[in-house]
């Protein structure tokens, strides 16, 4: 069974640009969550969708934004990029989603650095 | 502001020695998980312990709830050169709308 992957692995943008991310999850998994992890903040946690649903959001400005397809592939976008976003993204894939407390799966992550 | 929190921050120890991190939470869980990360990659789960539990075991690590204190232990024993990695502990806060949130991470480095 393939694990959760994310792509790109890496990606170099300046300010202001924008930037999508992919993750395809775990074959059968519904819910995807994301994460932003950075020296300063840690691991904090973005959003989740489950079933073409955005289910909970963290606290972040709004130019963080994903979507889910039907397929549970889901991607996330961050317009005008600031030189604070730059980070290690990672999302994880789960059967159920965050809130029944199952175990979660994670990507290798996607190493965003904003110049 | 972070459920959990984690110390030490770092661990440096011998191969062969048992390396214990500890983890403290604000609210109320039903369970507490433990995540390790390799460097710059992403998250493998390791152990999911209830609230309902005091103490779960699997292979060489060993995990303790004490809901009163809203704490939480990982103890590694015979750590091996390959136990080099942060670890995290997560909780889901129902209070911001069932979130994930970790702890700030232990970083072990396991000397061979």
């Amino acid at each position: 069974k393939a694990g959760v992957t994310q792509t790109p692995r890496y990606l170099i943008k300046t300010r202001g640009q924008q930037v999508t991310l992919s993750c395809s999850p775990i074959s059968g998994h519904r819910s995807v969550s994301w994460y932003q992890q950075t020296p300063g903040q840690g691991l904090q946690f973005l959003f989740e969708y489950f079933s073409e649903t955005q289910r909970n959001k963290g606290n972040f400005p709004g130019r963080f934004s994903g979507r889910q397809f039907s397929n549970s592939r889901s991607e996330m976008n961050v317009s005008t990029l600031e030189l604070g976003d730059s980070a290690l993204y990672l999302c994880a894939s789960s059967l159920l989603g965050v809130a029944t407390n199952e175990k979660l799966f994670f990507g290798s992550g996607t190493q965003l650095s904003v110049l | 502001s972070q459920q959990g929190e984690e110390d030490p921050q770092a661990l440096s120890i011998q191969e062969g020695e048992n390396a214990t991190m500890n983890c403290s939470y604000k609210t109320s869980i039903n369970n507490l998980q433990w995540y390790r990360q390799n460097s710059g990659r992403g998250l493998v789960h390791l152990i999911l312990i209830r609230s309902n539990e005091r103490e779960k075991h699997s292979g060489r690590l060993r995990v303790t709830l004490d809901t009163s204190k809203k704490s939480s232990s990982l103890l590694i024993t015979a750590s091996r050169a390959a136990d080099t990695a942060s670890y995290f502990c997560a909780t889901v806060w129902g209070g911001a709308g069932n979130m994930l949130t970790f702890g700030g991470g232990t970083r072990l480095m396991v000397k061979p």
